[in-house]
């Protein structure tokens, strides 16, 4: 089954601990990226993929590290992770290029940060 | 960067039809997206336009003016289900990645 998996789906910590969010897809696709949702303000991006060993900051980066090792991994990191990071998260991928880039989503993280 | 407008919540009845408007200022237009989004769960794709015109799936259609920075997602024979939020996002710049709205959310009543 084509999928894109978060883990964890739920997490509570405390200000400063390192946290580290995994997302997976197994469809081949070039591209991934993380989104924050916060109420009134929709999705909004944090980091992007195009490819292995390329990242670009969208448009919330502030506090967040990627890494692009592999095709199918891109995980997103709090170094020290603080309240106002408290939110829903959630990893999308898709492939480059035609109108049938759709973007498949994950099913969150969701994120405290106490 | 891109400047996306939709309303931010709308109610409707049960088996009524309902029109959610957006609009879109981006330069470098490579279609617009609408995503369905029920509370707490992942957004799922329901349409892409590129090409002016309305385009029907089923219950769902999608209209898109490309000249007016416009598009419309158009739900018929409403149900219960169809209450969540509804994104519209755009993708521009060469990119087919879409910029999301903050959606709008349905909430239909019986």
């Amino acid at each position: 089954e084509a999928q894109v998996t978060q883990n964890p789906r739920y997490l509570i910590t405390v200000t400063g601990k390192k946290l580290t969010v995994t997302c997976s897809q197994n469809m081949n696709h070039e591209y991934m990226s993380w989104y924050r949702q916060d109420p009134g303000l929709g999705l909004r991006q944090i980091y992007y993929s195009m490819n292995v060993e390329v990242t670009d900051k969208g448009d919330v980066p502030e506090g967040y590290k990627v890494s692009r090792k592999e095709k199918r991994n891109f995980p997103l990191i709090l170094e020290s992770p603080s309240p106002n990071q408290t939110s829903l998260y959630f990893c999308a991928s898709s492939f480059l290029g035609g109108d049938t880039d759709t973007q498949y989503f994950g099913p969150g993280t969701r994120l405290t940060v106490l | 960067g891109q400047n996306i407008d939709q309303p931010t919540e709308m109610t409707a009845t049960e088996g009524a039809i309902v029109q959610i408007n957006c609009t879109y200022q981006t330069s470098g237009f490579n279609g617009l997206f609408w995503y369905q989004q029920h509370a707490g769960e992942a957004p799922t794709f329901l349409s892409y336009n590129v090409l002016d015109g309305l385009e029907e799936k089923g219950r769902f259609s999608s209209f898109l003016s490309r000249s007016k920075g416009y598009s419309y997602l158009l739900l018929k024979e409403l149900q219960m289900k169809d209450s969540a939020s509804y994104l519209c996002a755009a993708a521009s710049g060469g990119s087919y990645i879409p910029t999301f709205g903050r959606g709008t959310s349905l909430i239909v009543h019986p």
